[in-house]
């Protein structure tokens, strides 16, 4: 099982980013697609889910409306789309994949994408 | 402010012993759903270390073990190496927030 993401991202405050997670060795849409953030020296920040089986996804409350989570299943691709960008989004961003059962935690997570947002 | 409590540092030496806590509420490790943990080196990814409470996937070695009792959990590292120098994460579901919540880490420390 492999979750390969895209290269590191430079974005002006007010910008938009979109991160890509390749998943390869399993069914791709045999699992939820989840995308944690972690600001620097900071703890994790659940931000949200995909179904890639079904395209239904779940936000975090704060991330409401400024994000969009997609997936392509012919190429086994999963998204992160954040809009209206400020330093407080600079982060890495981390993929992991997790079955939809709570008693499961994520197996495994992507190597991260580092996002920095300035002017 | 995270919604699972860990403390922000522990320390050992090696071949001590430590444990780390996780300490929620009625609406996540209280109401009964899981809680996981995770341990991230510096400057990777982070990586599963326990699943429901107290399985540890393969290839985790079993000096890591963890329990849950009501609302918190705890993990404990035996035999302590320098190579568990690393934040070590809590993790469960919060049926208030309908998603799932991590605690804020705790930094181990072999000295």
């Amino acid at each position: 099982v492999q979750l390969v993401q895209s290269g590191a991202e430079l974005k002006k405050p007010g910008a938009s980013v979109k991160v890509s997670c390749k998943a390869s060795g399993y069914t791709f849409t045999g699992y939820y697609t989840h995308w944690v953030r972690q600001a620097p020296g900071q703890g994790l920040e659940w931000m949200g889910w995909i179904n890639p089986n079904t395209a239904d996804t779940r936000y975090a409350q704060e991330f409401q409306g400024r994000v969009t989570m997609t997936s392509d299943t012919s190429i086994r691709t999963a998204y992160l789309e954040l809009n209206s960008l400020t330093s407080y989004d600079t982060a890495v961003y981390y993929c992991a994949r997790k079955s939809v059962s709570e008693s499961n935690g994520y197996d495994f997570w992507g190597q991260g994408t580092l996002v920095t947002v300035s002017s | 402010q995270s919604v699972l409590t860990q403390p922000p540092s522990v320390s050992g030496a090696p071949g001590q012993s430590v444990t780390i806590s996780c300490t929620g509420s009625s609406s996540n490790i209280g109401a009964g759903y899981d809680v996981h943990w995770h341990q991230q080196l510096p400057g990777t990814a982070p990586k599963l270390l326990i699943f429901g409470n107290t399985k540890r996937p393969s290839g985790v070695p079993d000096r890591f073990s963890a329990s849950k009792s009501g609302t918190s959990a705890s993990l404990a590292i035996t035999g302590l190496q320098a190579e568990d120098e690393a934040d070590y994460y809590c993790q469960s579901y919060d049926s208030s927030l309908s998603g799932p919540v991590f605690g804020g880490g705790t930094q181990l420390t072999v000295l």
